[in-house]
């Protein structure tokens, strides 16, 4: 059981940045979405593959299709550099957490 | 305001054992399972261990299975992790995390500062 994440993604300010996740379980399971910044611990950004926590810009947003879950960043700026987690979880059977591997997202 | 603190980090030589806390504060505790993850320098996120809010269901990574124990205080709105037999690859950052699910676990929607462990002789 797997999450996949592509190791890096670049876009310019302004630009859409889509960072993609995969995994066999994503369709039975929510997906969470973290933003990790040098130095601080991880933030939620996204959960239960579409919802934003308050507090969270509206650029930031999720979707979900099948074995694939998506956080979308619309008009990117730069202080949304960082390290881009997705994780889901499992309490059916066996008790898991997943994360992905992470994307480092570079604003040009 | 809802609120995660870690302790209990340090150094510790190999073999040795270190038992890290988490205090919780701002939310009803006893209602949410909590987690631990870990983040070895320069790496990703790992998920180490998690636990119910009855205590009923725990689970652990493969990694820390028999030599790390989670457990909680809903009393004291307090979770641990026992540390157990420490090698040098458990090095990280340990954070404590509360579950946004009320049973079925989903994510975290709140964590700490974290706790720097180094298992070095």
């Amino acid at each position: 059981y797997e999450l996949t994440q592509p190791p890096s993604v670049s876009v310019s300010p302004g630009q859409t940045a889509r960072i993609t996740c995969s995994g066999d379980a994503l369709p039975k399971q929510y997906a969470y979405w973290y933003q990790q910044k040098p130095g601080q611990a991880p933030v939620v950004v996204i959960y239960k593959d579409t919802e934003r926590p308050s507090g969270i810009p509206e650029r930031f947003s999720g979707s979900s299709s099948g074995t694939t879950v998506t956080l979308t960043i619309s008009g990117v700026q730069a202080e949304d550099e960082a390290d881009y987690y997705c994780q889901s979880a499992d309490s059916s059977g066996t008790y898991r957490v997943i994360f992905g591997g992470g994307t480092k997202l570079t604003v040009l | 305001e809802v609120q995660l603190v870690e302790s209990g980090g340090g150094l510790v030589q190999p073999g040795r054992s270190l038992r890290l806390s988490c205090a919780a504060s701002g939310f009803s505790f006893g209602d949410f399972a909590m987690h631990w993850v870990r983040q070895a320098p320069g790496k990703g996120l790992q998920w180490v261990s998690g636990i119910s809010w009855s205590s009923g269901s725990i689970g652990y990574a493969d990694s820390v299975k028999g030599r790390f124990t989670i457990s909680r205080d809903n009393a004291k709105n307090s979770l641990f992790l026992q540390m157990n037999s420490l090698r040098p690859e458990d090095s990280a950052v340990y954070y404590c995390g509360k579950d946004q699910g009320f049973g079925e676990w989903r994510g975290m929607d709140v964590w700490g500062q974290g706790t720097t462990v180094i298992v070095s002789s």
